[in-house]
């Protein structure tokens, strides 16, 4: 089936720190990936994606690259701001299949000061 | 430009009672859905919809129904709530045919049931 592996949470940082949080993915051909971000309160809104081997996908400094070797979708940033905390997920759609946009368990980021 | 609204914001239920949830979208999209997030386990699919008139079950449809009668419309019902059933729901919508493409969300619905 398909699947969203995450690494487990919460992740505590100080700021100005490198920000790398874990995606790895199970699915039958060549899923769109995403990255989605939900701040305190708020709704989840999409951060970045990619939708190929190799892609690389970026947005306010944050940056994924969709690699088919190692099935996997890593979050990174160079340098976290207290304004980044926030849960993150990890998602995909499998090829062929809008309908389904599964997600993967969420990382809870806090940055300090 | 509203995107995704979800009444009520808040809600709670004494157990066995019944309540919908609305959602609304003005962004004229095909797919629509229902996830609930609990600590620990992310977001789940209740159930989705590609298009109106249309619904199917998701990964846990068990103890709610949906209905898509408009397209901009995706309401979520329980019949008769459960302490199982705290949660906090959110509705999604999504437009075009890749799989590529974006989906929004709504703020969220916090249902507590004692």
């Amino acid at each position: 089936g398909n699947s969203v592996t995450q690494m487990e949470g919460p992740v505590t940082l100080s700021e100005e720190a490198f920000l790398t949080i874990n995606c790895t993915y199970t699915a039958t051909g060549y899923p769109s990936l995403f990255w989605y971000v939900q701040y305190p309160g708020e709704g989840l809104q999409l951060l970045l994606k990619a939708t190929k081997a190799d892609d690389k996908g970026s947005n306010k400094g944050f940056e994924a690259t969709y690699r088919k070797e190692t099935t996997s979708f890593h979050l990174e940033k160079g340098s976290v701001q207290v304004s980044d905390s926030a849960v993150y997920f990890c998602a995909l759609t499998p090829r062929g299949a809008t309908n389904k946009l599964i997600f993967g368990t969420g990382t809870l980021l806090a940055v300090q000061p | 430009n509203a995107g995704v609204t979800q009444t009520p914001k808040f809600r709670v239920l004494k157990t066995g009672q019944s309540m919908t949830l609305l959602c609304a979208q003005d962004m004229n999209h095909e797919y629509m859905y229902w996830y609930r997030q609990d600590p620990g386990m992310g977001l789940r699919l209740i159930h989705y919809s590609v298009g109106e008139g249309t619904t199917a079950k998701g990964e846990v449809p068990d103890g709610y129904n949906v209905s898509r009668l408009k397209k901009q419309n995706f309401l979520l019902g329980l019949e008769s709530a459960a302490p199982s059933q705290t949660s906090v729901y959110f509705c999604a919508s999504r437009g075009g045919t890749g799989t590529n493409t974006e989906a929004f969300f709504g703020q969220g619905t916090r249902l507590t049931v004692v």
